[in-house]
């Protein structure tokens, strides 16, 4: 089954808007991943967070952790129409399984 | 280094045909994950390989679906007897031990059966 949930489904900002995405999960982790996907390609990976960290940056990528509240956020700031995209959050297994999310499918208009 | 290679790209078959969907890791990476992803939808675990030995096939359906990951050659994902319920996108990643530091991703095979 799948372990994370992904809001919103959908969002559409303006080109230079923050876009926030956020996940929810049921299980202790190890870590947590956060993932891009283009139409038709493959993933991409973004960044991962350990379960003993709280904030987490990579250039205009804000992530943050609350394992008390089993809760994930992706913060995309200044926005590019090259960030129109799928995300998708994973935690981590101890034997490496990682469990997406439905994703949240981006759209950054010019 | 050439990343997670996949192929076929596409591939169709008609239901009841057998399809096999080959990943090669990244060099030096001995580590292999399959995933499926169906339409609109996130991956789902299918299993996970290291070479000559399956760790954890849970994900994987009771029937028609093996995996292997031999000492030479890249690691094989076989459906025989495909219905049209088959027809997904599958994709494999690799890491170089257990633990993960953000895996990565090949393009996948997207699998028509007609």
């Amino acid at each position: 089954s799948q372990q994370g949930e992904e809001d919103p489904q959908a969002l559409s900002i303006q080109e230079g808007e923050n876009a926030t995405m956020n996940c929810s999960y049921k299980t202790s982790i190890n870590n947590l991943q956060w993932y891009r996907q283009n139409s038709g390609r493959g993933l991409v990976h973004l960044i991962l967070i350990r379960s003993n960290e709280r904030e987490k940056h990579s250039g205009r990528l804000r992530v943050t952790l609350d394992t008390s509240k089993k809760s994930s956020s992706l913060l995309i700031t200044a926005s590019r129409a090259a960030d129109t995209a799928s995300y998708f959050c994973a935690t981590e297994s101890n034997t490496g399984k990682l469990i997406f999310g439905q994703g949240t499918t981006l759209q950054v208009k010019p | 280094n050439a990343g997670v290679m996949q192929n076929p790209r596409h591939l169709v078959r008609r239901r009841g045909q057998e399809a096999r969907l080959r990943c090669s890791p990244m060099k030096g990476h001995s580590h292999v994950y399959w995933y499926r992803q169906l339409p609109e939808e996130g991956l789902k675990f299918m299993v996970y390989l290291q070479k000559e030995n399956i760790i954890d096939e849970s994900g994987m359906p009771k029937e028609r679906f093996s995996a292997e990951f031999p000492k030479e050659g890249p690691s094989i994902l076989r459906i025989q007897q495909v219905v049209r319920g088959d027809s997904a996108a599958y994709f494999c990643a690799s890491s170089p031990s257990g633990q993960s530091y953000g895996y990565t991703f090949g393009s996948g095979t997207r699998l028509t059966v007609v």
